[in-house]
């Protein structure tokens, strides 16, 4: 089944630098989201961006979505201390299902 | 904020026992669904329920599994039998327009 693959596994950068996570996937969709986990909690919506988009911003996150490559970025700028955490893709396929990638965990250095 | 509630948040249970997990989701939401994530890896998809029935499954989602609605606002998921590879963190998650989820904070079951 479609799932989304994020790149790094692991991203380490100092607090201030900005984080870019990429994820691919496999077939159509009908959008991709991106959420955050912090160690042992539940996971929590972060962005949506449809099929029919190419760009979202909000706050300091930005995400894009080329359809041709099947591929997504989430950069969050000016990155703090509490970022630290895992952030996962999540493809809408057109089966309905909303399926996750294996996750990036980021590392904020003070 | 509304939040989706699971319970208990820890699970112990032997091997072949039954289990069920318990979920109240958001009130107002109309698709549900559990997932689950082993030792903070990737976070599988179980299954989805919607209109008091269920829209799609994964493979891991065989005959030992199964979900309930069972009085409108509690969403349950039982394990039959259960096994050792089933030890994981179980997540439930709803949305109003199965798009945007919202998870509970879990439900971590150590089968023995």
């Amino acid at each position: 089944s479609q799932q989304g693959e994020e790149d790094p596994q692991a991203l380490s950068i100092q607090e201030g630098e900005n984080a870019t996570m990429n994820c691919s996937y496999k077939t159509s969709i009908n959008n991709l989201q991106w959420y955050r986990q912090n160690s042992g909690r539940g996971l929590v919506h972060l962005i949506l961006i449809r099929s029919n988009e190419r760009e979202k911003h909000s706050g300091r996150l930005r995400v894009t979505l080329d359809t041709s490559k099947k591929s997504s970025s989430l950069l969050i700028t000016a990155s703090r201390a509490a970022d630290t955490a895992s952030y996962f893709c999540a493809t809408h396929n057109r089966d309905d299902k909303i399926i996750f990638g294996k996750g990036t965990r980021l590392h904020i250095l003070p | 904020e509304p939040e989706v509630t699971q319970t208990p948040s820890h699970q112990v249970t032997q091997m072949g026992q039954e289990v069920i997990l318990r979920c109240v989701p958001i009130s107002n939401h109309l698709y549900f669904y559990w997932y689950r994530q082993i030792l903070g890896q990737k976070v599988e998809f179980l299954v989805s329920f919607y209109n008091n029935e269920i829209s799609e499954k994964s493979e891991i989602f065989d005959d030992q599994f199964s979900v309930e609605r069972p009085d409108g606002s509690n969403f349950t998921l039982k394990i039959r039998s259960t096994k050792l590879e089933d030890s994981a963190m179980y997540f439930c998650a709803s949305s109003q327009t199965d798009e945007k989820l919202f998870f509970g904070s879990g439900t971590q079951l150590s089968v023995l």
